[in-house]
């Protein structure tokens, strides 16, 4: 069964660093989602690509984050630098569309990110 | 705007049936999904209505009612491994034929022996 796939899993970075985390969606779906989300709390989207176009980024902190889909396939999400804040966990998910309907989302395994 | 109020947690017995509720408030509204997430990984989609009514799928239905901004998840005959987070979403419009999803803030369903 196709997955999404992200890495790294866990991630431990210091405040002020870099940190990058990537995703491989299901081959074939053109929707693309990041979400961050806050033990908690329910997924909030950063950032959703359709094929390679940025559709929705207005809750990407975009002074720090920076979000990217070169060839409408992969992505890698950015922080720069991280903060206390940030840390979360992040999902990536896919979806065949992003129109109403039965087209769900399969989401990744997650990228647990702490921030020290 | 949007926004979904669920409880924060709910505590069922195995065997029993539980419901989780879910109101919406919503500018437009293009259905209700629900998820599940156990500790540690990732949602996974359970259901999605459109239309009033109840959908059923196994043990798990969900219900909506479109008039009272409402909806439902029921799951019967619990099991341990139900215990997990249950999280309702609508759709928002984006514009250009795209939605995006926004989540409640989950209900934490307890399933004791």
């Amino acid at each position: 069964e196709a997955e999404v796939a992200q890495s790294p899993r866990y991630k431990i970075t210091e405040k002020s660093q870099a940190v990058a985390f990537w995703c491989d969606p299901i081959s074939g779906h053109a929707t693309l989602y990041w979400y961050r989300q806050i033990l908690g709390q329910g997924p909030e989207l950063l950032v959703q690509f359709q094929d390679e176009s940025v559709v929705d980024d207005s809750q990407l902190p975009k002074d720090r984050f920076s979000a990217e889909r070169l060839k409408g396939v992969d992505s890698t999400l950015k922080i720069q630098p991280a903060e206390l804040g940030d840390s979360a966990m992040y999902l990536c998910a896919s979806s065949l569309l992003a129109l109403p309907g039965p087209y769900e989302q399969y989401f990744g395994p997650g990228t647990r990110l702490t921030v020290t | 705007g949007q926004s979904l109020e669920q409880p924060s947690e709910v505590t069922a017995v195995e065997g029993a049936i539980v419901q989780i509720n879910c109101t919406y408030q919503t500018s437009g509204f293009y259905g209700l999904s629900w998820y599940q997430q156990h500790d540690g990984g990732a949602p996974t989609f359970l259901s999605y209505n459109a239309l009033d009514g109840l959908e059923e799928t196994g043990r798990f239905s969900s219900f909506l009612s479109r008039s009272d901004s409402y909806g439902y998840l029921l799951l019967q005959e619990l099991q341990m491994k139900d215990s997990a987070s249950y999280f309702c979403a609508v759709r928002g419009f984006l514009g250009d034929s795209s939605y995006k999803l926004i989540f409640g803030s989950g209900t934490r369903l307890l399933v004791r022996p």
